[in-house]
């Protein structure tokens, strides 16, 4: 079974700044079926990233995933106060196995 | 719109049954698999198994097999989550979510059901 850890559990950051989440997978994961969502509190999670750096319908572009193999990335280039949820990520490895992250929290500062 | 609409909350006493259903509708709900995501309260998302509704086809995450049964009914575009003996530990938010092939992504997802069991 495929894990995801992310880092860091909780990020501290303020409205303007840049925010770089990570996702680590225990084995190799293919970049076609690696997802980033945010959820915020109350709310189902929604779809920002597919395929480690598609934007979803909707997704404004200061929002942007990178990476491949075990070490992907989701960057956020300038926070907006909406963006202050917690993001997860998800790889499909098969058998099937849907795995996500355990998750960022993403709070102000 | 596309969308998943899930049904209400629900409180239950340990032991008892339930199932939850999930109805699509604005897209064609036999070519997409359908998910079930639990989230425990404060908790992070756990993938407990997926159902493609055209044949029935269903997977079940290892760690939930048994504990829970996934079914669908295509005639009324509808995704059901169901337990025979609920536990304390079946708290939790219930998601079901729309698995697109195209993105390798879930990309619709329903409005979420609070199951409590308590005593």
């Amino acid at each position: 079974e495929i894990v995801l850890t992310q880092s860091p559990g909780t990020l501290s950051l303020s409205p303007g700044e840049r925010a770089t989440l990570s996702c680590r997978a225990s084995q190799s994961v293919s970049s076609r079926y690696f997802a980033w969502y945010q959820q915020k509190p109350g709310q189902a999670p929604r779809l920002l990233i597919y395929g480690a750096s598609s934007r979803a319908t909707g997704i404004p572009d200061r929002f942007s995933g990178s990476g491949s193999g075990t070490d992907f990335t989701l960057t956020i280039s300038r926070l907006e106060p909406e963006d202050f949820a917690v993001y997860y990520c998800q790889q499909y490895g098969g058998s099937p196995q849907y795995t996500f992250g355990q998750g960022t929290k993403l709070e102000i500062k | 719109e596309e969308q998943l609409v899930q049904s209400g909350a629900e409180v239950k006493k340990p032991g008892e049954s339930l199932k939850i259903s999930c109805k699509g509708s604005a897209y064609s709900f036999t070519t997409y698999w359908i998910a079930w995501v639990r989230q425990r309260p404060g908790k992070g998302l756990e993938w407990m198994g997926i159902i493609y509704p055209g044949d029935s086809d269903t997977r079940y995450s290892p760690s939930l097999q048994g504990q829970v049964t996934i079914s669908a009914d295509k005639s009324i575009s509808t995704a059901y989550l169901q337990w025979s003996g609920l536990k304390a530990s079946d708290t939790a938010m219930y998601f079901c979510a729309r698995y697109s092939q195209q993105l390798g992504a879930f990309d619709i997802w329903g409005q979420g059901a609070m199951v409590t069991i308590s005593s």
